[in-house]
């Protein structure tokens, strides 16, 4: 099946500052790749997602990259904020297939 | 359109007992994937249902298992419970009109088992 993994457990930015979470994946048959914000208690919220036709997105702050080549995907959050701080989680799955598979996540700390 | 829901939002039970936890997807959704998220091991795919159908299954054993309703609602059963089972439980729901189908999810199921 399908191995996401996800890259630094834990990053702490200054406000303002530039973050960057990677995640490589292992089935070249995956199409979809979303990303998940989960703050603490909450239930994850899709932010972003990319399909395989795409290599770049961006929405306001956020943007999505993906080298299919290599199997790996990133998130950029760029002017970072306090309410910034969160859980990311990528994911990926086949296209038309719901099933995700998850990375372990990433704590993101935005220091004021 | 509200979003999808989840009962319980927390369970305590014992080891041994079992557990339905209940989830209605948003209105429209005929998809209804169940998750499990732990700290170790994160968050782990369970079974899809689609048109009361269990579409895809992940790697769980039996005592995991669940159903679909005709209204799209879905439940999930966990049986003879273990101390490992305390996890949180989260249901998503998808439209399928197309091949990328963002999933929603719910608050979650807070089951702990002593």
């Amino acid at each position: 099946g399908e191995n996401v993994e996800q890259h630094p457990s834990t990053l702490s930015v200054q406000e303002g500052d530039s973050a960057v979470i990677k995640c490589t994946y292992s089935d070249s048959a995956s199409n979809y790749f979303p990303w998940y914000k989960q703050e603490l208690g909450k239930r994850p919220q899709l932010i972003i997602d990319i399909r395989s036709n795409v290599g770049e997105k961006k929405d306001q702050r956020i943007a999505v990259t993906l080298n299919k080549t290599a199997k790996h995907f990133s998130l950029h959050i760029t002017e970072t904020q306090p309410e910034d701080s969160a859980v990311y989680f990528c994911a990926a799955s086949r296209g038309g297939n719901n099933r995700l598979a998850f990375g372990k996540g990433n704590q993101v700390v935005v220091i004021p | 359109k509200a979003g999808v829901t989840q009962t319980p939002r927390y369970l305590i039970k014992t080891r041994g007992q079992q557990v339905t936890l209940s989830c209605s997807p948003i209105s429209g959704h005929r998809s209804v994937s169940w998750y499990q998220q732990t700290p170790g091991q994160g968050l782990q795919f369970l079974f899809e249902y689609f048109s009361e159908t269990q579409r895809n299954k992940g790697n769980f054993p039996g005592r995991f298992s669940g159903r679909q309703f005709s209204n799209s609602r879905s439940e999930m059963n966990v049986s003879t419970l273990e101390l490992g089972d305390s996890a949180l439980y989260l249901c998503a729901s998808s439209s399928t009109g197309g091949v990328y189908n963002e999933q929603f999810f719910g608050p979650g199921t807070r089951l702990t088992v002593l």
